[in-house]
């Protein structure tokens, strides 16, 4: 299974942009890029996925690198509710569709 | 977003008794999965499903069977409960814009 590194922990400011990285070396062609993220006793919420193409939506946007070895999570603004583990998870189109949770990063966000 | 539900949200079992976790969707989904997340770990898979009567093992499978007689309910159960089960288990779907939903989440602790 192709595997993500991220930081353990990052820490922004409340309205300022935050920039989450992922690397992700041995990505195969196949292999969509997800992100999720938890809140402190909730299930993991959906942000955002791609697969070569940079990707906004509402909640954030998602920028992939031209070889698709590392990808950023972009938070606009962060509130003080962005505060979460986020996770970067390849989803291998040919394993069942399954996500592969690694350690995620925790995002802590200052008033 | 798609309707889903599990049940129960918590559950306290003893050590060798049989267990049934309950997840419900509401909108047909062909992928369903469960779950685990330990404290400080992101989730494993335990088992998924593709459709009725089709399932597969995930990474920690052992201890765990699972049943989905209708598109609508993946149930996962503990054959004999241990206290290595002790969790918080989740459930997932797929959903039809590719990304995935999850439970809110039973918390299991078997003593």
């Amino acid at each position: 299974d192709a595997k993500t590194t991220q930081p353990n922990s990052m820490e922004s400011n409340e309205e300022e942009p935050v920039h989450l990285p992922c690397n992700h070396s041995t990505i195969s062609g196949t292999d969509y890029i997800h992100w999720y993220r938890q809140l402190p006793s909730q299930g993991p919420e959906y942000v955002i996925h791609g697969l070569t193409s940079n990707v906004n939506n509402r909640m954030a946007s998602l920028a992939i690198a031209e070889d698709r070895k590392s990808s950023t999570l972009i938070l606009h603004r962060a509130t003080l509710r962005d505060a979460a583990v986020y996770y970067c998870i390849l989803r291998d189109n040919n394993a069942g569709n399954m996500l592969t949770f690694g350690g995620g990063t925790r995002l802590m966000v200052k008033p | 977003d798609a309707g889903i539900t599990q049940s129960p949200r918590h559950k306290v079992t003893e050590t060798g008794t049989p267990v049934t976790l309950r997840c419900h969707q509401t909108e047909n989904h062909r992928y369903m999965y469960w779950y685990r997340q330990d404290p400080g770990h992101g989730l494993r898979l335990i088992h998924y499903s593709y459709g009725v009567k089709d399932t597969d093992k995930g990474e920690v499978s052992d201890g765990y069977s699972v049943s989905r007689s209708k598109t609508e309910d993946f149930l996962l159960t503990l054959e004999s409960a241990t206290s290595s089960q002790t969790s918080v288990y989740f459930c997932a779907i797929r959903d039809i814009q590719d990304g995935y939903t999850f439970g809110s989440g039973t918390r299991l602790t078997v003593v």
